[in-house]
């Protein structure tokens, strides 16, 4: 299986920060990686697919980038709404795996 | 617009099964893959399988191999996951979500079922 990991684990920011989540994968796992933010008690929303494509509808201070093992989340202008836990899943092969994610803390 | 509609929550025994179902709507149900995802109590995401709705073409996770099936009744655009011997550490809130069939991202989720496994 692969496995993924994000760093940092928690991060805590002011509004308008640039913030910065790490998510690595345990091999290669090309452009097929996603991110995923989820609020407190709230059902997990889709933010990118394929590494670095918005979903729609997603504010565009959320950019996601890398390749290989290592892809980036960031969002340029932290934002009260943006508190939340942050997750990356690879889409490479099965079984689909997620990282451990990342709570910011506004 | 896309809903995934789920059943509601459940309590049972260790060693008992559970049945959670999803119905789809807003999209034609043949033309996307359902998955279906669990999150125990503080934790995080844990993919446990999919489904094609069109063929039932399906895969899971070994960790629950031999005891996950996942269907689906074309007619009514819904899927279901069954989990058999349940034990406390199947608790759990269990999400199904849609992927393209193009890829294995998850586009739109469902608003979860809670499980509970108690005695």
């Amino acid at each position: 299986d692969i496995q993924m990991t994000q760093s940092p684990s928690s991060l805590s920011a002011f509004v308008g920060d640039r913030v910065t989540i790490t998510c690595r994968a345990s091999q290669s796992i090309s452009g097929y990686l996603n991110w995923y933010q989820q609020k407190p008690g709230k059902v997990p929303k889709a933010l990118i697919f394929s590494a670095s494509t918005l979903q729609t509808g997603v504010p565009s201070r959320f950019s996601g980038g890398g390749s290989g093992t290592e892809f980036t989340l960031t969002i340029s202008s932290l934002q009260p709404e943006d508190f939340a836990t942050y997750y990356c899943q690879q889409s490479y092969t099965f079984p689909l795996t997620f990282g451990p994610g990342t709570r910011v803390d506004i | 617009q896309v809903q995934l509609l789920q059943s509601g929550a459940e309590l049972r025994n260790p060693g008992a099964s559970v049945k959670v179902s999803c119905k789809a709507s807003g999209y034609s149900f043949t033309d996307s893959y359902i998955h279906w995802v669990r999150q125990a109590p503080g934790q995080g995401l844990e993919w446990m399988g999919w489904i094609n709705p069109n063929n039932g073409g399906r895969n899971y996770a070994q960790k629950f191999q031999g005891r996950v099936t996942v269907t689906r009744d074309t007619s009514i655009s819904t899927a279901y996951i069954e989990l058999t011997s349940l034990s406390f550490d199947d608790t759990a809130v269990y999400y199904c979500a849609k992927s393209p069939k193009t890829a294995y991202n998850f586009d739109h989720w469902g608003l979860g079922t809670l499980v509970t496994v108690s005695s």
